[in-house]
């Protein structure tokens, strides 16, 4: 596609659950990025992408996040044991070949709402 | 770990006003800066990117200035519009980095 595109666009789910969030970057883009924005705040980092590895994960907040890229290409945001404050909406983004240089585009978001 | 702040948080100006947005950020080891629009339950939309080399940045309506050694960026928008409406970010990426690093917007109403 054109731009970077994220499914579902809205999730409800109840604390406790599990969810999956997917990111289809910008096609040739080798670098990803996933960013979480909580009400009334900016985007805040999570994780980094260069290719199928994790380049950088120091944003998850705790090890109920996971995120995986295993083709190079689509990559999946995990979320276990929800919480009422993982409530936010999580952005991905995606730029040619990574690092400051390369410019990142950026997805509609999802709306993840924890009951 | 870089700070970016923005102030105002929220402005409302009558449309045809001319108005700044302010930003400022604590390490001036950026790579470059990036304002941002995000409308209600939407992505972000880039308006300008400013290298650290550069001073400013002007696209139209809008203009951006960066001060790299006090921290500071302006974004200008000149005779503003109700379709300005929206919430601006300022967002930097460190030389040594590769994740932005957002402020946590102004909230923009124009009046027609």
């Amino acid at each position: 596609g054109a731009g970077v595109s994220q499914t579902p666009s809205n999730k409800v789910t109840e604390k406790g659950k599990y969810v999956e969030l997917r990111c289809d970057p910008i096609s040739g883009h080798t670098a990803l990025y996933w960013y979480r924005q909580s009400l009334g705040q900016g985007p805040e980092f999570l994780i980094y992408f260069q290719g199928t590895g994790a380049a950088d994960d120091s944003g998850l907040p705790n090890d109920r996040f996971f995120a995986v890229r295993p083709e190079g290409s689509v990559s999946t945001l995990k979320i276990q044991r929800t919480e009422r404050g993982d409530s936010a909406v999580y952005l991905c983004a995606s730029s040619l070949s990574g690092g400051p240089v390369d410019e990142q585009f950026f997805g509609p978001g999802t709306r993840l709402t924890v009951l | 770990k870089q700070e970016v702040t923005q102030i105002p948080a929220a402005l409302s100006v009558p449309e045809g006003e001319n108005l700044v947005l302010n930003c400022s950020f604590t390490d001036s080891a950026i790579y470059n800066l990036q304002w941002f629009r995000q409308d209600p339950g939407k992505g972000l939309t880039s308006l300008l990117l400013i290298q650290s080399s550069q001073r400013e940045q002007t696209s139209g309506r809008l203009n951006a200035s960066l001060d790299k050694s006090s921290g500071r960026s302006t974004l200008y928008i000149a005779a503003s519009q109700p379709g300005d409406s929206a919430t601006y970010l300022c967002a930097v990426i460190l030389i040594t980095g590769n994740q932005f690093y957002f402020g946590t917007g102004t909230s923009l109403t124009v009046i027609p």
